[in-house]
């Protein structure tokens, strides 16, 4: 059974923290992993991609990769209120397809 | 540019029924994926459409049925439908299968069986 594992949190930090968001998974044959946003009530809204280890940056946030470890993890830079909401993580099944994996999400909590 | 479109919002059945669910793929996009995801969970893949075909499946009984059409557009049809079927369903759109291809996720149809 392909897993992937998330803190479901709450993760509460102060509004201009540091956010950081971890995610493990199983199956040493992914090869593609997002992250995506889930508001209260809302669907899944992507917000970073990577595929290759090391940091990829995309505004306030990166994304973090180290295959050997088999961990992703997402920094959230000047967290904003807006930024509260159920972070998931999303690996492919393995194999060439984008069949994804979900995380059960770590709700974040960024206090005003 | 529009982007993946469902249909019903909210849906309401009784148990036994049958529902069906409609997608409409992101502009340029041709391959259709839908999910399950019940309450405090992620998603969980039901099957993915490409080329009017079921390319992959998940772990889901046969009861879970779905159809593409030449346009892209997808159905997921659920029968005999049990309590344990309420959830948010969701239809996701890609450019490909390819696993580097990101899903693009609709609004969700949010289904409630009493």
């Amino acid at each position: 059974q392909k897993e992937v594992e998330q803190n479901s949190g709450p993760l509460s930090v102060p509004e201009g923290a540091i956010a950081s968001l971890n995610c493990t998974y199983s199956d040493r044959g992914s090869q593609s992993f997002f992250w995506y946003r889930q508001y209260s009530g809302k669907s899944p809204e992507l917000i970073m991609s990577i595929y290759s280890n090391g940091d990829k940056e995309d505004g306030r946030f990166t994304a973090q990769l180290n295959k050997a470890s088999q961990y992703v993890s997402l920094l959230i830079r000047d967290s904003q209120p807006s930024d509260s909401a159920t972070y998931l993580c999303a690996v492919n099944g393995g194999g060439a397809t984008n069949k994804l994996i979900f995380g059960t999400g770590t709700l974040l909590a960024v206090q005003p | 540019d529009a982007g993946v479109t469902q249909s019903p919002t909210h849906l309401i059945k009784t148990r036994g029924q049958q529902v069906t669910l409609r997608c409409s793929p992101k502009s340029g996009h041709d391959t259709v994926s839908w999910y399950q995801q019940a309450l405090g969970q992620g998603p969980q893949f039901i099957f993915q459409y490409y080329e009017e075909e079921e390319r992959q499946r998940g772990n889901f009984p046969d009861r879970f049925s779905g159809h593409q059409f030449p346009n892209y557009s997808s159905e997921l049809n659920v029968n005999a439908l049990l309590l344990g079927d309420s959830a948010l369903y969701l239809c996701a759109s890609s450019l490909d299968r390819g696993g580097n291809s990101p899903l693009h996720f609709g609004n969700g149809t949010r289904l409630t069986v009493t």
